[in-house]
């Protein structure tokens, strides 16, 4: 069966501006989950969501924003984007609330200059 | 607030030889346990996960980890190592009390380096 598709793969934006990446999970995955990855900070948690719910938030600023579709389908948005958010964005699904286990998507690599 | 620390930031072993990958979490219930490895410019992959019974778990790719609940930790294992191994190691820890709620916190993550 497919995996999690995270698009786009990469991605170089101009500071100020602002993105939106997507992830389809696995079929039949009803939570979906983002994670920020960098060097100095390491597996950052974004936000979770079961249903079209947000059912967990990071402690990420105001600018980080999602949401999740019927579908489970899942979209981030950055806005007024800064030369610090340049990351791997990951996205994981799982059947229900994470007691499975999650499965990534390969992620999204943003550059920010 | 639950945590998950990986003590070291890089193990080296030789082929052939066990490997051990340590990692210690807390929580304030019970945990799900689980350990992810992640290759160059990809997402993480499971390993394996630890909810409850046998304190020894075993998981793909000849690796197993064993939940110690007095000294709360859950260290990853392989009795052979191979050059293929090298890796990032990823320890992560989800309270069982509140699963419907709480997040799977990650430790920083160990970068295994098998040597040929």
């Amino acid at each position: 069966k497919a995996g999690v598709t995270q698009t786009p793969r990469y991605l170089i934006k101009t500071r100020g501006q602002q993105v939106t990446l997507s992830c389809s999970p696995i079929s039949g995955h009803r939570s979906v989950s983002w994670y920020q990855q960098t060097p100095g900070q390491g597996l950052q948690f974004l936000f979770e969501y079961f249903s079209e719910t947000q059912r967990n938030k990071g402690n990420f600023p105001g600018r980080f924003s999602g949401r999740q579709f019927s579908n489970s389908r899942s979209e981030m948005n950055v806005s007024t984007l800064e030369l610090g958010d340049s990351a791997l964005y990951l996205c994981a699904s799982s059947l229900s609330t994470g007691v499975d286990g999650y499965t990534f998507g390969s992620g999204t690599r943003l550059t920010v200059v | 607030a639950q945590s998950v620390a990986q003590p070291e930031d890089q193990v080296n072993v030789a082929e052939g030889n066990p490997l051990t990958v340590k990692c210690t979490y807390s929580v304030s219930g019970n945990p799900y346990l689980f350990w992810y490895v992640q290759y160059p410019n990809r997402g993480l992959q499971f390993l394996l996960k630890y909810i409850t019974g046998d304190n020894l778990v075993k998981g793909s790719y000849g690796f197993e980890a064993e939940f110690n609940k007095s000294q709360t930790s859950f260290h990853l294992k392989k009795p052979s190592a191979l050059v293929s191994d090298s890796a990032l190691y990823f320890c992560a820890v989800r309270d069982m009390e509140n699963s419907g709620y709480s997040t799977l916190t990650f430790g920083k993550g160990t970068m295994l380096l098998v040597s040929p």
